[in-house]
């Protein structure tokens, strides 16, 4: 089954603890990114790759890190997180960063920062 | 920066009644996708028009892109429980590689 899976889909952590949330796709999709849902805006881009060793900013990536060692692969490292940092992250994948291509996207991780 | 403003933000309605969702921007898209998001889970694909002045049909939900490519709608008729969710539109951008770029959502509630 075409899927993109996320980990963890709830966590609470405190002020300063670094954190990861993990992303995997199984449909060999280029194109993967990272987005925070907030109340009232919708969904906004943090960060987004390419390719492997491919990564860019998005619209709000001040307190968020990416990698993109394999193609399947997508975490997302908080390094320090902070309380405005408390979201719903989703992570997505589409075939290529082209137009009309459908983003698949996880279930989604509330992160809870204290 | 563009922005897509949908609206409403929030609808709740009976079951059978009809009901239209607004995307509206000032900027030209190459495309514009809508999702749809229940609770608990991502937002999935319902359609994506690319053509101005295109209406596409699922079902129930009828969805129209603008003449100009700034604005679309998503027309639901005879609205059911099931159709009860958080609608996403999604504009692409052909100057910045296709990027999405996403409204704020409408919640919608039918109560049967």
């Amino acid at each position: 089954e075409a899927q993109v899976t996320q980990n963890p889909r709830y966590l609470i952590t405190v002020t300063g603890k670094k954190l990861t949330v993990t992303c995997s796709q199984n449909m060999n999709h280029e194109y993967m990114s990272w987005y925070r849902q907030d109340p009232g805006l919708g969904l906004r881009q943090i960060y987004y790759s390419m390719n492997v060793e491919v990564t860019d900013k998005g619209d709000v990536p001040e307190g968020y890190k990416v990698s993109r060692k394999e193609k399947r692969n997508f975490p997302l490292i908080l390094e320090s997180p902070s309380p405005n940092q408390t979201s719903l992250y989703f992570c997505a994948s589409s075939q290529r960063q082209v137009f009309n291509t459908e983003a698949f996207f996880g279930q989604g991780t509330r992160l809870t920062v204290v | 920066t563009q922005l897509l403003e949908q609206s409403p933000q929030f609808l709740s309605i009976q079951e059978g009644e009809n009901l239209t969702v607004y995307c509206n921007s000032s900027s030209v898209f190459s495309s514009l996708q809508w999702y749809r998001q229940e609770p608990g889970e991502g937002p999935v694909l319902l359609v994506t028009v690319v053509t101005g002045g295109e209406v596409k049909k699922l079902k129930r939900l009828t969805f129209q892109f603008g003449d100009a490519r700034k604005d679309s709608s998503l027309h639901i008729t005879a609205a059911q429980p099931g159709d009860t969710g958080l609608y996403l539109c999604a504009g692409q951008n052909p100057n910045q590689g296709g990027k999405l770029i996403f409204g704020q959502g409408t919640e919608l509630s039918v109560k049967p």
